[in-house]
């Protein structure tokens, strides 16, 4: 099946800074998502982009489907964008999303 | 926005004990799902169901969890004889492919502990 991996694996940012959050897939895909896991365990779907560019607010994602990644942007982080960020793709509409292993993201003050 | 319901938020058992989870999907979704997230891992998802029946099952899914759609807004997991290491965040999500499809919405999720 896909195998989906993510970069890097925690990331800490000062208040106010920018970072890109990678996501790698070894199958071309039908679906890609980015959703943020908020500290109550709430899984948030941020984007559903199997290709091209969306923005929403500071948030970015780019996802290159010939070159099999995805990025998120996020912009002036602020503390309530701590938590994880998963990326989450499958290569049919019908098939099981599949997870990769989140990034957790620390935004200090 | 449309949302997937999930109940109860939190949910503590004895070991041995069955537990059913419950879900109301997105009333117009046809495909529905269960997924499952152990402290601090990756969330994996347990099965499929599709027209009333199960479409896709993984090797998580043993014969102690069972699904059903007992009407037609909700969608249930039943562990039969709950483990210690059955304690996990279980989601439920579904999609539709009809008038376009967006990706899976998912709920909030239902915290199992196991005792």
């Amino acid at each position: 099946g896909i195998q989906v991996e993510q970069s890097p694996p925690d990331l800490i940012l000062q208040e106010g800074a920018n970072s890109t959050l990678r996501c790698n897939f070894s199958d071309s895909v039908n679906n890609l998502q980015w959703f943020h896991q908020n500290p109550w365990g709430q899984l948030i779907n941020l984007f559903y982009i199997p290709s091209g560019t969306k923005q929403n607010g500071r948030l970015s994602a780019t996802t290159v489907a010939t070159e099999r990644y995805s990025l998120l942007y996020i912009s002036s982080s602020q503390t309530t964008d701590s938590g994880v960020y998963f990326c989450a793709a499958h290569v049919q509409q019908n098939t099981p999303l599949v997870f990769g292993k989140g990034t957790r993201l620390s935004v200090i003050a | 926005e449309p949302e997937v319901t999930q109940t109860p938020s939190h949910q503590v058992t004895q070991m041995g004990q069955e537990v059913i989870l419950r879900c109301v999907p997105i009333s117009n979704h046809l495909y529905f799902y269960w997924y499952r997230q152990i402290l601090g891992q990756k969330v994996e998802f347990l099965v499929s169901f599709y027209n009333n029946e199960i479409s896709e099952k993984s090797e998580i899914f043993d014969d102690q969890f069972s699904v059903e759609r007992p009407d037609g807004s909700n969608f249930t997991l039943k562990i039969r004889s709950t483990k210690l290491e059955d304690s996990a965040m279980y989601f439920c999500a579904s999609h539709s492919p009809l008038g376009g499809y967006y990706g899976y919405t998912f709920g909030s999720g239902t915290r199992l502990t196991v005792v």
